[in-house]
């Protein structure tokens, strides 16, 4: 069963001060790996896809890389508005029921940054 | 403007008055999905749907249908609801032949079953 845990639940910045956020995934065949950013009231926003070991993506403060097991989003220097709850998500190479589109979210990662 | 639209964005039912919460978008994509998100759970998949006449089951599709007869709509339909079917639900699209994971939100629709 594929499977994704996001670390930590939460985490509070101070403005400038860059942390990373880890994703780490069980997954039989991985397609692709998603990030997403969710404001409170909205609907989940795309930022990245990763789809092989050692493959990094970019967008203005934040970076994704990607290993075997798990990915990381490095956020540099943040702002308040990048407080938001970012979520990650895999999607698997090998057909469950039929179909092979089922994509698996973690819980989440709520980010607080404090001017 | 490119967007996945949700109705109603709230709705107070009780338990088994049948309810339909629709789902338009309207860039043209193939792919659509419900989920739901509970505190704690995460988003989880209820039913997706990868063209007209095409629809399959997410992880927690017990309780709900759905139906895809155009591209544009894929409503959610709750028979008789139960208050354990109280959640936020989010409508998804992406396009087929891009990677399905690439999915537009819609805003969310936040159901409370009495």
């Amino acid at each position: 069963e594929d499977q994704v845990t996001q670390s930590p639940e939460a985490l509070r910045l101070q403005e400038g001060e860059s942390s990373s956020l880890n994703c780490s995934y069980t997954v039989s065949g991985l397609r692709g790996l998603f990030w997403y950013r969710q404001d409170p009231g909205k609907g989940p926003e795309f930022l990245f896809t990763l789809y092989s070991a050692g493959e990094e993506k970019e967008k203005e403060r934040l970076k994704a890389t990607l290993t075997k097991k798990e990915s990381f989003l490095h956020i540099t220097a943040p702002k308040p508005e990048d407080s938001a709850t970012y979520l990650c998500a895999v999607q698997s190479g090998i057909s469950t029921q039929g179909g092979s589109e089922k994509l698996v979210f973690g819980k989440g990662m709520k980010l607080t940054v404090n001017p | 403007e490119a967007q996945v639209t949700q109705n109603p964005r709230y709705l107070i039912t009780v338990t088994g008055k049948k309810l339909t919460v629709t789902c338009s978008q309207n860039m043209n994509h193939e792919y659509m999905s419900w989920y739901r998100q509970d505190p704690g759970l995460g988003l989880r998949q209820i039913y997706y749907s990868m063209n007209v006449e095409v629809t399959d089951k997410g992880d927690v599709p017990e309780g709900y249908k759905v139906s895809r007869k155009e591209k544009r709509n894929f409503p959610l339909i709750l028979e008789s609801p139960s208050p354990n079917q109280t959640s936020l639900y989010f409508c998804a699209s992406s396009f087929w032949g891009g990677n399905t994971g690439e999915l537009f939100f819609g805003e969310g629709s936040r159901l409370t079953v009495l």
